[in-house]
């Protein structure tokens, strides 16, 4: 079956623009989450999603960073006025979320380059 | 958070078991002890949890200390494609109960052929 699809795979933007960032989970899941992977770093939770409510933001790393889910679906990351430490590979996870513990499948993640 | 800790790096030959330590000495008593891998461009993979008792599935086995501070992930016979960075995580719950993985490092795990 279809897995978790991230859209754009790679973006090359200048620094200051705003960025927008997609995914779309597996169909069912009701929990989505989105990390960021800076390069030789572990991966940093940013933000959790129970259907279109995100319950926990704690993660993002300032105001200039938002996310929103609708339909309980597709879910888009925001970051405005790039700044070349927002340089990473964004990665978006879903889980059924009916109760704790489900596993966490991921797509294989949005790079995004700040020049 | 809860911490975890585990080698840089291991190496192994193709279709040896494979044994991946991870220290967790303070865990609490509801964390679940999360393995998940990751090849090079692309996502995180899940492998396996567990919280007390070992556990198997198709892809490896979890054996975990009797005192829950050490696991061990085991993979049967490695193969070329389970070349990966692995990561021994302990989840976090997050304020809307479901659980935030809080990665660390992780492993690199060379397999030779």
């Amino acid at each position: 079956g279809a897995g978790v699809s991230q859209s754009p795979s790679n973006k090359v933007t200048e620094k200051g623009k705003d960025v927008e960032l997609r995914c779309d989970p597996i169909s069912g899941h009701t929990a989505l989450y989105w990390y960021r992977q800076s390069l030789g770093q572990g991966l940093e939770f940013l933000i959790y999603f129970q259907g279109n409510s995100a319950p926990d933001k704690s993660g993002l790393p300032s105001d200039r960073f938002s996310a929103e889910r609708t339909g309980g679906s597709v879910s888009t990351l925001t970051i405005q006025r790039t700044q070349q430490e927002d340089s990473a590979v964004y990665l978006c996870a879903s889980s059924l979320g009916l109760t704790a513990y489900q596993p966490q499948h991921f797509g294989d993640g949005t790079r995004l380059s700040i020049l | 958070d809860a911490k975890t800790t585990q080698p840089n790096s291991m190496e192994s030959n193709e279709e040896e078991p494979v044994h991946l330590p991870c220290n967790h000495s303070t865990i609490s008593g509801t964390d679940y002890i999360h393995w998940y891998r990751q090849l090079p461009s692309q996502g995180p993979e899940y492998v396996i949890h567990g919280l007390t008792s070992n556990v198997n599935n198709r892809m490896a086995s979890l054996a975990i200390a009797e005192d829950r501070k050490s696991s061990t992930l085991i993979l049967h016979r490695a193969t070329l494609r389970d070349a990966a960075v692995y990561y021994c995580i302990l989840s976090v719950l997050t304020q809307g109960g479901s659980e935030k993985l809080v990665f660390g490092k992780g492993m690199k795990l060379t397999v030779n052929p």
